[in-house]
């Protein structure tokens, strides 16, 4: 199995701009996570999908944020526009449910907003 | 407010030696806890899961407890590795139909030859 894969791996922008980060989750896992990690906050959740539906958003930070999951297969998470703060590592997670706890973390994309 | 702390926040150990890190919660209802390791620049691993009847569960040279009265948890990790250096994060999941996730803030282990 591949994993969970996530691109880009690494994204340097200028305040302002639009940024698209895209995770393709593990075949058959039925959860979706986002999550975003900084030295300071650790990992918060930002939203996640069951069956491709939204189930919590309340940790996307602010209208600037939005993500979907338009099939099973793939999910985005636009910035837009893009702060210095919103400099951070983002994993995405897969899970074959909500049970068990375990996510199966991508290798994080790491967002640089100067 | 559910909570996971966890202690200490950094460790520095030479390799061959043993340590343990904690991990205290409050999550309520318990289903399970995990502890998930992270290499730098990479995506957290589980290392274990211990669920409510579960007191200790070993993976290798890592070995896990779970006292849930007390609600605390400990990763004890045996003759360590320079590959043990990671940032070591303990997960709670609530027993509820949402099935949250809390996370502590994590363990950062340095292990030096």
């Amino acid at each position: 199995d591949a994993g969970v894969i996530q691109s880009p791996r690494h994204e340097v922008t200028e305040m302002g701009q639009e940024v698209t980060l895209r995770c393709k989750p593990i075949s058959g896992h039925n959860s979706l996570f986002w999550y975003r990690q900084t030295m300071m906050r650790g990992l918060e959740l930002l939203i996640y999908f069951n069956n491709n539906v939204p189930i919590d958003d309340s940790g996307m930070p602010e209208d600037r944020f939005s993500a979907k999951m338009p099939n099973a297969s793939f999910s985005t998470l636009k910035i837009q526009p893009s702060e210095p703060r919103d400099s951070a590592v983002y994993f995405c997670a897969s899970s074959r449910g909500l049970v068990t706890g375990e996510l199966f973390f991508g290798e994080g994309s790491r967002l640089t907003v100067l | 407010k559910n909570q996971v702390e966890q202690s200490p926040q950094s460790l520095i150990i030479l390799e061959g030696k043993n340590c343990t890190l904690q991990c205290n919660y409050t999550v309520s209802p318990f289903s399970n806890l995990r502890w998930y390791k992270q290499d730098t620049g990479r995506g957290p691993v589980s290392l274990t899961i211990m669920t409510f009847s579960e007191n200790t569960k070993s993976n290798g040279r890592y070995t896990a407890t779970l006292d849930a009265d007390t609600k605390q948890s400990s990763l004890h990790i045996t003759a360590s590795q320079l590959s043990d250096s990671a940032s070591y994060i303990c997960v709670v999941t609530e027993n509820n139909a949402g099935n949250m996730l809390t996370f502590g803030g994590g363990t950062r282990l340095m292990v030096k030859p």
